[in-house]
């Protein structure tokens, strides 16, 4: 079953609009990690944050600004006045302490367009 | 400098044709993983390794091997590669599965 859920296949806006990715996830555990990781069009693969399940703050960094909310188990990543350079693949991605695996979501497009 | 290496970045072969990715790790981490990235489908977790000689299946393991000998590598290992395992893999280490993964460049392979 997939535990991390990005509805979003793609996101396309327009430079300086603001842009939200969705992320749900599914898990027992009361302990876990959640993760966003960027793919930009030169295909590394770039680690943006991680947050563990007893931490509910919500953290900005720069442009980029996260709402994890575990009510509704998810973890929202929004980019605030995007730019060209913040087109790229998104990944959100989740590790359970009672699990050795790592479940990653299908990923989401975003397309900045000058 | 740390970081994950592999090699090759692009490999073009034959169904039926061993192959190995050699993928080394330079930051003593303890996790070790190799993923494969397909579109629409993520990224997927073939197999992974908690510390040497301790190895797990992920996701998708299947027509895949691993092996941890030592600590610093995790050879990727298709011994009879196929058509559905044209790809692009990802290796990647970290200190646990907690933490944040570094990531290899990527290895494009096309079976055919």
């Amino acid at each position: 079953a997939q535990k991390v859920t990005q509805a979003q296949t793609e996101i396309s806006v327009v430079e300086k609009e603001d842009v939200t990715l969705d992320c749900v996830y599914e898990t027992r555990d009361t302990t876990y990690y959640l993760f966003w990781y960027k793919q930009p069009p030169s295909g590394e693969l770039v680690f943006l944050i991680r947050r563990n399940s007893f931490d509910e703050q919500n953290e900005i960094s720069g442009r980029y600004s996260w709402n994890f909310q575990k009510s509704t188990s998810s973890f929202n990543f929004t980019i605030t006045a995007s730019q060209v350079v913040d087109s790229a693949v998104y990944f959100c991605a989740l590790s359970e302490y009672g699990f050795r695996e790592l479940s990653f979501g299908a990923g989401t497009t975003v397309t900045v367009r000058a | 400098e740390a970081q994950v290496t592999q090699n090759p970045r692009y490999l073009i072969t034959v169904t039926g044709k061993k192959l190995t990715v050699t993928c080394s790790q330079n930051m003593n981490h303890e996790y070790m993983s190799w993923y494969r990235q397909d579109p629409g489908l993520g990224l997927r977790q073939i197999y992974y390794s908690m510390n040497v000689e301790v190895t797990d299946k992920g996701d998708v393991p299947e027509g895949y091997k691993v092996s941890r000998k030592e600590k610093r590598n995790f050879p990727l290992i298709l011994e009879s590669p196929s058509p559905n395992q044209t790809s692009l893999y990802f290796c990647a280490s970290s200190l646990d599965r907690g933490y944040e993964q570094y990531f290899g460049p990527g290895t494009r392979l096309t079976v055919t």
